[in-house]
């Protein structure tokens, strides 16, 4: 079984940018959440997403936002791109919500604002 | 807000010894922990969890105990391999009343490595 795809796997943006990234959970898989990871603050949860609906978010703007399509698959943007917002992103999908569940987590997509 | 921590931010073991991680809750509500480890250049991966009603859970090569007294929890990973080099990460599931919902908080990590 294929595991969590995310694409792109590396980013470089200006300020002021917007992006949008893309994450393919595994196959059967209703959840997808999304994490930021840096070396400061480690690994913080942005937003879970489970049958097309947001169902626990994490302490970020408005401006990081998400959402999840029929099959499963989830795109989050991020607007208005900050210098502070360069980081690892992590999207990682289980069967269930992942309040109790086993997680499985892509590699991530290394974004870098100049 | 309440934050998951780690004793020692880095761990050397020889190899074949057992090592122990360990990491400290804040959060009394929490009731699902979870142990990850990661390699450099790749996600977390899911290594071992424990429900707040349980103390100690076993795995290949690897056991989590849970002090829910003293809001401790430890992995213990037995005859440690080169293979077992990366950041380990432990993460309490809580609700957060400013968020409004569940949410996993991770610690800031362990590097563990193992020398030949």
């Amino acid at each position: 079984k294929a595991g969590v795809t995310q694409t792109p796997r590396y980013l470089i943006k200006t300020r002021g940018q917007q992006v949008t990234l893309s994450c393919s959970p595994i196959s059967g898989h209703r959840s997808v959440s999304w994490y930021q990871q840096t070396p400061g603050q480690g690994l913080q949860f942005l937003f879970e997403y489970f049958s097309e609906t947001q169902r626990n978010k994490g302490n970020f703007p408005g401006r990081f936002s998400g959402r999840q399509f029929s099959n499963s698959r989830s795109e989050m943007n991020v607007s208005t791109l900050e210098l502070g917002d360069s980081a690892l992103y992590l999207c990682a999908s289980s069967t269930e919500l992942a309040v109790y569940n086993e997680q499985f987590f892509g590699p991530g997509t290394r974004l870098t604002v100049l | 807000g309440e934050s998951v921590g780690l004793h020692l931010p880095t761990l050397s073991v020889q190899e074949g010894d057992n090592s122990i991680i360990n990491c400290a809750y804040s959060n009394s509500a929490s009731d699902y922990f979870i142990w990850y480890k990661q390699e450099s250049g790749k996600g977390p991966q899911f290594i071992i969890d424990i429900r707040s009603n349980m103390d100690k859970r076993q795995g290949q090569r690897v056991t989590v105990l849970l002090n829910k007294t003293v809001k401790h929890l430890s992995l213990q990973i037995a005859a440690t391999q080169p293979g077992d080099s990366a950041v380990y990460f432990c993460a309490e599931n809580s609700l957060y009343s400013g968020a409004g919902s569940y949410q996993l908080t991770f610690g800031k990590g362990t590097k563990l490595s193992v020398i030949p």
